[in-house]
C-alpha cells in the first residue's frame, strides 16, 4: 500500500474554500484515490474517489495532476460542521481489500 | 449509520475480563471487517472475514478472536483484556467496491 502524507492539521474560516493536500509518491499504477471524513465519536465516511484529473460530487472535489504524485481535496465555502479529520488513503490491501489510514488532517472551521 | 450496528456503545472492563462485540450489517455483504483507533491515530484492520464461516488476521490481530457464523453478523472477542486493548472499535461492511465502506458507530472501550 502507498504511504500518504498530509498536514496534521489546519484551521479555516467559515464560508472559505479549503484545500486538503495528500502526498502519495509511491502510488501504484492500479491505486485509487479515496478520502475519508470522521467526525468526533463517529465512523469515517467515505467523500470521494478519484484516479486523475478531477472529480466532484454534491460533498467535494478532489484533483490529481497527471503525475498522480499527491491530490486536493477541495470542500467549497465550508462550515462549522465541517470541523472534522479527514483521511487520504490509496489502494487497497490485496486480499483483504484493506483501507490503510494515516492519522489524517484535523481541519477546524473558525466562526 | 443503521446500516452497520455495534453492540455496546460503551464498555469499561478491568484486566483479565473477557468480552464480546457485536457487528451487525442489515446488507448481505461477504466482507466484514474490524478496525481500533487510538487516540489521535488511524484506523488499523484487527480481522476480517470474506464470507460466513471464514474469518482472518489483519494488521494487529494479537489479544482478539473473531467468529463469522451467521453473514449477517461478525463477532469480536477479548479472551483476557489489557489496558492496551483501550480504543475505539469500528466495524464496517463495504458498499459499492473495495475502496468505500460503510462503518458502524463504534464501541468505546476502556480496560483498566
Amino acid at each position: 500500500l502507498a504511504k500518504t502524507t498530509q498536514p496534521i492539521s489546519m484551521d479555516s474560516y467559515e464560508g472559505q474554500e479549503v484545500n486538503i493536500t495528500c502526498s502519495h509518491n509511491n502510488i501504484a499504477t492500479n491505486d485509487y484515490i479515496t478520502w475519508y471524513q470522521q467526525f468526533p465519536s463517529q465512523g469515517p465516511r467515505f467523500i470521494i474517489q478519484g484516479y486523475k484529473t478531477k472529480v466532484t460530487n454534491e460533498v467535494a472535489s478532489l484533483f490529481i495532476p497527471a503525475d498522480r504524485k499527491s491530490s486536493t481535496l477541495s470542500l467549497p465555502r465550508v462550515s462549522l460542521s465541517d470541523t472534522a479529520v479527514y483521511y487520504c488513503l490509496v489502494g487497497v490491501e490485496y486480499g483483504n481489500n484493506r483501507l490503510a489510514f494515516g492519522k489524517g488532517n484535523q481541519v477546524v472551521v473558525i466562526p | 449509520n443503521a446500516g452497520v450496528t455495534q453492540t455496546p456503545k460503551f464498555r469499561v472492563l478491568k484486566t483479565g475480563q473477557s468480552m464480546t462485540l457485536l457487528c451487525a450489517q442489515d446488507m448481505n455483504h461477504e466482507y466484514m471487517y474490524w478496525y481500533r483507533q487510538d487516540p489521535g491515530m488511524g484506523l488499523r484492520l484487527i480481522h476480517y472475514s470474506v464470507g460466513e464461516g471464514t474469518t482472518a488476521k489483519g494488521e494487529v490481530p494479537d489479544g482478539y478472536n473473531v467468529s463469522r457464523l451467521k453473514k449477517q453478523n461478525f463477532l469480536l472477542g477479548l479472551e483476557s483484556a489489557a489496558p492496551s486493548q483501550t480504543s475505539v472499535y469500528f466495524c464496517a461492511r463495504p458498499t459499492t467496491g473495495p475502496y468505500e465502506q460503510y462503518f458502524g458507530p463504534g464501541t468505546r472501550l476502556t480496560v483498566t
